[in-house]
């Protein structure tokens, strides 16, 4: 089983709508994160938490909201969703020292 | 303002010949550096670290990359290219004092022909 889960992996959605990425991990890890990919600008962090109760904005949370509802799940909202929200959704776990990100398989998003 | 550097957005590449996928950082980063590979309708799976020690890291399926604090490089290299080496390459670095956030480069599709 991957240890990275995210649900679900396609979404197609109307402009305006309200809409929740979910993303779960088996790895135990603290740290969770939310990046989106779009073509040729790489991966940009929108939230992250480093535990529970902690929840920090990246550079581009604006129009995202996040919930921690337990170590190991972590929920990226799009409270009304518009087309420049089209991309792809990652999750990524991380333990508490200074190395690598796991990254779950991504959710292709498309607002219409 | 820290940042990761992708000179080349793609790079194409005959199999069998070596190849080079350039990153450079911004010198304000922290040194710890990752090389991530992303193939077609996947997620990102790390290839290789620099996190402190020997300046030449090996990493997954025959890639090397050298830490080269001098010109802030963090080049990626395989002396052999398959096609299934086909994927988009991500260089990333952390951010100095900012706990475990990764600022990544732009990528580098690598597209390996016949």
């Amino acid at each position: 089983d991957a240890d990275v889960t995210q649900t679900p992996r396609n979404r197609i959605t109307k402009t305006g709508k309200r809409i929740m990425l979910e993303c779960s991990q088996t790895k135990g890890h603290d740290r969770m994160y939310w990046y989106r990919q779009d073509p040729g600008l790489g991966l940009r962090l929108i939230y992250y938490s480093f535990d529970v109760k902690d929840i920090n904005k990246g550079e581009i949370s604006d129009g995202y909201s996040v919930s921690r509802q337990a170590q190991a799940k972590f929920s990226l909202s799009l409270e009304s969703a518009i087309p420049n929200q089209t991309a792809l959704y990652f999750c990524a776990t991380g333990g508490s020292s200074y190395n690598e990100q796991f990254f779950g398989p991504g959710t292709r998003l498309t607002v219409l | 303002a820290q940042s990761v550097t992708q000179l080349d957005s793609q790079v194409p590449v005959f199999e069998e010949a070596p190849v080079e996928l350039r990153c450079n950082y911004s010198s304000s980063v922290s040194v710890y550096l990752f090389w991530y590979v992303q193939y077609p309708n996947q997620g990102l799976q790390l290839l290789l670290k620099y996190l402190s020690g020997s300046t030449l890291v090996k990493g997954i399926n025959g890639f090397e990359a050298e830490f080269n604090k001098s010109q802030t490089s963090f080049h990626l290299r395989k002396p052999s290219v398959h096609i299934s080496d086909t994927a988009e390459y991500f260089c990333a670095g952390i951010l100095t004092g900012g706990g475990n956030k990764l600022t990544f480069g732009t990528g580098t599709q690598l597209k390996v022909e016949l």
